[in-house]
């Protein structure tokens, strides 16, 4: 059964430092998601991406994160210069282009900002 | 604004016995809701859906959960629990209406199925 994957599954990083979250989405998918959960908090929606652009962003979704679709396989979540704050375990997500379709996540990314 | 409540942390219950987790919504145009569960040190998974047609959706796993509008409440259900099936279950919820595509998540509630 095809899956979302993502790597790493877990990044420890400084702050300050750039993180780059990588997502392997259902290949014949053609809508993607990040989601971020902090610990003890609800999931929370970060981007929807569509024929290589932003869908929509929440407002969590500010300057310092980008998405993009390098080749035909990866999409990848940048955060330019992390903070304590970004400290969450974060979601990748893929559907297909019809509206109803499920939303199917990968295993995550535990990122730990110190 | 759209919403969701998951009014219980935590459900135990016996083997064998029924369960139930609780879900209410709040979405200005149809909703779309969903089911998921997320077992320890893995990703979500999907359950079961409700976009249309009958109330009452059979999912994986022999879960199956009933769409109830006028209580706004998508409450899963299963007759006869597993210990297998404890896990953490997260409900959400999306406008049908719109084109915007974010599931709006309830904070989970922990199903613990005792032996």
């Amino acid at each position: 059964e095809p899956e979302v994957t993502q790597t790493p599954s877990h990044q420890v990083t400084q702050m300050g430092q750039e993180v780059i979250l990588r997502c392997v989405p259902i290949s014949n998918h053609l809508y993607f998601y990040w989601y971020r959960q902090i610990l003890g908090q609800k999931v929370e929606f970060l981007v929807s991406f569509y024929n290589n652009e932003i869908s929509e962003k929440s407002e969590i979704f500010d300057d310092q994160f980008s998405v993009e679709r390098p080749d035909g396989s990866n999409f990848t979540l940048k955060i330019r210069s992390t903070k304590l704050e970004d400290s969450a375990m974060y979601f990748c997500a893929s559907s297909e282009l019809i509206s109803t379709d499920t939303q199917y996540f990968g295993p995550g990314t535990r990122l730990t900002v110190l | 604004a759209q919403s969701v409540a998951q009014p219980e942390d935590q459900v135990n219950v016996a083997e064998g016995n029924p369960l139930t987790v609780k879900c209410t919504y709040s979405v200005s145009g149809n909703p779309y809701l969903f089911w998921y569960v997320q077992y320890p040190n893995r990703g979500l998974q999907f359950l079961l859906k409700y976009i249309t047609g009958d109330n009452l959706v059979k999912g994986s796993y022999g879960f199956e959960a009933e769409f109830n509008k006028s209580q706004t409440s998508f409450h899963l259900k299963k007759p006869s629990a597993l210990v297998s099936d404890s896990a953490l279950y997260f409900c959400a919820v999306r406008d049908g209406a719109g084109n915007n595509r974010k599931l709006i998540w309830g904070l989970g509630t922990s199903l613990a199925v005792n032996p």
